[in-house]
């Protein structure tokens, strides 16, 4: 067990739907990132957050938005479900200093299956 | 950016015999590198990682890797593996340096079948 928390394991919606998928870190990270794991393109990371703030971005449709709360949990939301957005969602945290690099501690992950 | 290659989607191994998963990277400096296992149904899971320093690392279940810059290597061994081992293992790359992308990046992994 990572320690990171994600909610819900599993997610099933339509089409042109909109879901919110959520991550609570590791105690005293401040760091959160996003990661969607499908098929076609393996893992890819989305965005990061730090202490509330976004960091960095990654390969995250305009449809798709984050944000992190003062008690540093997060939320991914998807909108305009499309078909191929399918995939597992994972978040991972770290301590996440500006100036130095730790390693990253998965979820379990939300699986997404949109039909 | 950085990348990275696993060359091998599928690796077959049978128990107790000794394992060499390929990771190459490309990245304009040195990098930081991992290794991550992820069972089926699972997330994945930090087998061991490289900041700088002695260029092998030891990680956990036995796991060791070793850096070679001159081949911008960052291979996987382990001397002997056991059925517990077979899992889907990605090499990921991290970015140095404040002020860019800190995500990671991924190769496409490489699956482990271990035969009896």
């Amino acid at each position: 067990d990572s320690g990171v928390t994600q909610t819900p394991k599993h997610l099933i919606t339509a089409t042109g739907q909109r879901v919110t998928l959520r991550c609570s870190p590791r105690s005293g990270d401040l760091s959160v990132y996003w990661y969607q794991q499908s098929l076609d393109q393996g893992l890819q990371f989305l965005i990061q957050y730090y202490n509330g703030e976004e960091r960095a971005k990654g390969n995250i449709l305009e449809r798709f938005s984050a944000q992190q709360f003062p008690d540093l949990h997060s939320e991914l939301n998807l909108s305009s479900l499309e078909l191929g957005d399918s995939a597992l969602y994972f978040c991972a945290s770290s301590r996440g200093g500006r100036r130095s690099y730790n390693e990253q501690f998965f979820g379990p992950g939300t699986r997404l299956t949109v039909l | 950016a950085q990348s990275v290659t696993q060359p091998d989607i599928h690796i077959t191994v049978s128990e107790g015999a000794s394992l060499e998963l390929r990771c190459n990277y490309s990245y304009g400096a040195t990098p930081y590198l991992f290794w991550y296992v992820q069972s089926p149904g699972q997330g994945l899971q930090l087998l061991l990682k490289y900041f700088s320093g002695d260029t092998l690392v030891q990680g956990i279940k036995g796991f060791e890797a070793e850096f070679k810059r001159s081949q911008s290597s960052f291979n996987l061994r382990k001397p002997s593996v056991h059925w517990s081992d077979a899992a889907e293992y990605f090499c990921a790359v991290g970015a140095r340096g404040g002020g860019g992308a800190d995500g990671l990046t991924f190769g496409k992994g490489t699956h482990l079948i271990i035969q009896p």
